[in-house]
């Protein structure tokens, strides 16, 4: 079946150091691959997509590369801010027929010290 | 900007009690999710719509759940009775049809506390 697998948490970065949020999956045919953010107490934001391989998202200094050969779609940043810590999660989502529910991984949280 | 909307923000109730929450999505949004956010878990979907039409309810557990969309635009998520695993986030999301991927914009959640 599909599924989305990404690292666990917490990761405790400090400001502008580097980030890297691994994510892959599991999936037949060819899903979209997304990531969504939640900041305490409110729901999901979309962050980034991309819906086909090589495909690079990016909004707001985060990038991240759909991988097919290695099922990958990992989250960067270059620089990270206080403002940035919140929870991110990687999600798959496959068109086509009726139903094109996002299938999400468990959610790494990033907390970000100044 | 154009905005899902959800209510109640948070619930508690009590076991065996009955609960209803409200979505209403993006306007001109043809389809409609529910989804079930248990804590430090990603949302899993629990329903989804298209207009009036229920088009994926297998993860709904109907002994208890229900769900409606009797107009195509706002939706009731009903637990009756509610048990104390039924605490968790309940988000509600819409998207537009057409071409390409279709973006999922999700509201603010209900937060379901049952003692």
């Amino acid at each position: 079946g599909n599924s989305v697998t990404q690292m666990e948490g917490p990761v405790t970065l400090s400001e502008e150091a580097f980030l890297t949020i691994n994510c892959t999956y599991t999936a037949t045919g060819y899903p979209s691959l997304f990531w969504y953010v939640q900041y305490p107490g409110e729901g999901l934001q979309l962050l980034l997509k991309a819906t086909k391989a090589d495909d690079k998202g990016s909004n707001k200094g985060f990038e991240a590369t759909y991988r097919k050969e290695t099922t990958s779609f990992h989250l960067e940043k270059g620089s990270v801010q206080v403002s940035d810590s919140a929870v991110y999660f990687c999600a798959l989502s496959r068109y086509g027929g009726a139903t094109n529910k996002l299938i999400f991984g468990t959610g790494t949280l990033l907390a970000v010290q100044p | 900007e154009a905005e899902v909307a959800q209510s109640p923000r948070y619930k508690i109730t009590e076991k065996s009690q009955a609960v209803a929450f409200w979505c209403d999505p993006i306007s001109g949004h043809a389809t409609l999710y529910w989804y079930r956010q248990i804590l430090g878990q990603g949302p899993e979907l629990l329903v989804q719509f298209q207009d009036e039409s229920v088009v994926d309810d297998s993860q709904l557990p109907k002994d208890r759940f229900s769900a409606e969309r009797l107009k195509g635009v706002d939706s009731t998520l009903k637990i009756q009775p509610a048990e104390l695993g039924d605490s968790a986030m309940y988000l509600c999301a819409s998207s537009s049809t057409g071409t390409g991927a279709y973006e999922q914009y999700f509201g603010p959640g209900t937060r379901l506390t049952v003692t």
